[in-house]
């Protein structure tokens, strides 16, 4: 059974527009998610990350929002960029488990111009 | 090195054979992680080494996997006797902090 839930395997935007990726999870004892970006023969690369603590959490045109009571977040991109695309990954661990990030299973970014 | 580096890139293998995947993780960091991911899934966790700590290897799926971390820094994992379910990218991460770190660019594992 899958803890993160990433439930759209792929998503088209305009370049300029806003890209937003979903994810939810269903342990509630995660409380630290990531974001991780990968790009084709490339690992993920780490992009942001927020804490149960906040809310939201904001870096340049990446913004991460938590709603802990619908066990949901989401990753805004704005404005959106063609270098944009790419697989994003969606992670979360429990601080008072093991540390072991479980991911879910992506979602495909395109960016188009 | 600047990175977690792993080798080979690339391994086409024959069913039965074995395997060892390398890395290198950050000098320094204390954490590291094997994942794989197969075809179309996201990534799939297989055993996490932190410090001196015993390894959690709960997530290697069967018996034929095996990983060992020597002096705290250089990672193998072992894929003996490798079937075609076992064809994926394996990845490494290491980290200062326990918790997703910084990622190898892979082994990409073909089993033919």
């Amino acid at each position: 059974d899958q803890q993160v839930k990433q439930n759209s395997p792929s998503l088209s935007v305009q370049e300029g527009r806003i890209s937003i990726l979903n994810c939810d999870y269903t342990n509630s004892m995660f409380d630290y998610f990531l974001w991780y970006k990968k790009y084709p023969a490339e690992g993920p690369t780490f992009l942001i990350s927020i804490s149960s603590i906040k809310d939201k959490n904001e870096d340049g045109r990446f913004t991460v929002f938590l709603n802990k009571s619908a066990k949901h977040l989401s990753l805004h991109i704005v404005p959106s960029q063609p270098g944009d695309s790419a697989v994003y990954f969606c992670a979360a661990e429990a601080s008072g488990g093991s540390y072991i990030p479980t991911f879910g299973r992506g979602t495909s970014l395109i960016v188009h111009p | 090195g600047a990175g977690v580096s792993q080798s080979p890139s690339n391994k086409v293998t024959e069913k039965g054979k074995d395997v060892e995947l390398r890395c290198d993780p950050i000098s320094g960091h204390t954490a590291l992680y094997w994942y794989r991911q197969s075809l179309g899934q996201g990534l799939e966790f297989l055993i996490y080494f932190q410090g001196n700590s015993a390894p959690d290897k709960s997530g290697l799926p069967s018996d034929r996997f095996s990983a060992e971390r020597t002096g705290g820094s250089v990672s193998t994992l072992t894929i003996q006797r490798t079937q075609q379910e076992d064809s994926a990218v394996y990845l490494c991460a290491s980290s200062l902090r326990e918790g997703a770190g910084t990622f190898g660019s892979g082994t990409r594992l073909t089993v033919v």
